[in-house]
């Protein structure tokens, strides 16, 4: 059973444009939501990172903006580049499990020059 | 950030023989370390989960006694596929406990 579901599958998005990656989860017990981005052929690298006690994390040019209530968040950056284009997922878990992660299905992010 | 480092990065093995992945977390203590495997253009599948000092626990459909886990120390925890095949060929990822859940580089496995 798919708990966190991620949109869209790709994204190309035009250099200096925004990018926005939606992510909805079903299991309220949830209390901690990163996100990922991966290049091709290395593991995850954290990027930001959000708990449920607050509707919006900033980052430079990563944000997070998250709703309690519709059970959603997403991504979203700023002044999109290049160097941006790579696979972003999303996930959640509950603290009392120790950082097991349920991971979304994953976008793959093309920033066009 | 947290450093975990896994090695190795590539490696190609024949069918039928076992290979071991190292997954170190370099500064600091990991009494958990998560395993999990990815497949092309697909999100990551945990595999099992390895305390230290105990018997690792595998998520459904996980063969144990193929993919053998050992967690000796608050800094090691190994992977190793035993008696590989082809359809054993993926990436296989780490990550350590941590706030954050801190991943290591990945390991791409190749069985010929």
């Amino acid at each position: 059973q798919q708990q966190v579901k991620q949109s869209p599958q790709s994204l190309i998005v035009q250099k200096g444009g925004i990018s926005i990656i939606n992510c909805a989860y079903e299991n309220t017990a949830f209390d901690y939501f990163p996100w990922y981005q991966q290049f091709p052929g290395k593991g995850p690298a954290l990027l930001i990172a959000i708990r449920p006690d607050v509707s919006e994390k900033k980052e430079g040019r990563f944000t997070i903006s998250f709703n309690k209530s519709a059970k959603q968040f997403s991504l979203h950056i700023m002044d999109s580049q290049p160097g941006d284009s790579a696979t972003y997922f999303c996930a959640a878990s509950k603290e009392t499990s120790g950082s097991r992660l349920t991971f979304g299905e994953g976008t793959q992010l093309t920033v066009n020059p | 950030g947290a450093v975990v480092s896994q090695h190795p990065s590539r490696v190609i093995c024949k069918s039928g023989t076992s290979v071991k992945i190292e997954c170190r977390s370099l500064d600091f203590q990991a009494t958990t370390m998560f395993w999990y495997r990815q497949f092309p253009k697909q999100s990551l599948m945990l595999m099992a989960t390895s305390n230290e000092g105990s018997k690792a626990t595998y998520e459904q459909g996980v063969e144990k006694d193929k993919f053998l886990i050992n967690h000796a120390s608050l800094t090691l925890s190994t992977l190793t596929v035993t008696s590989a095949h082809p359809e054993d060929s993926s990436f296989y990822i780490c990550s350590a406990r941590r706030v954050g859940a801190f991943f290591g580089q990945g390991t791409r496995l190749t069985v010929v």
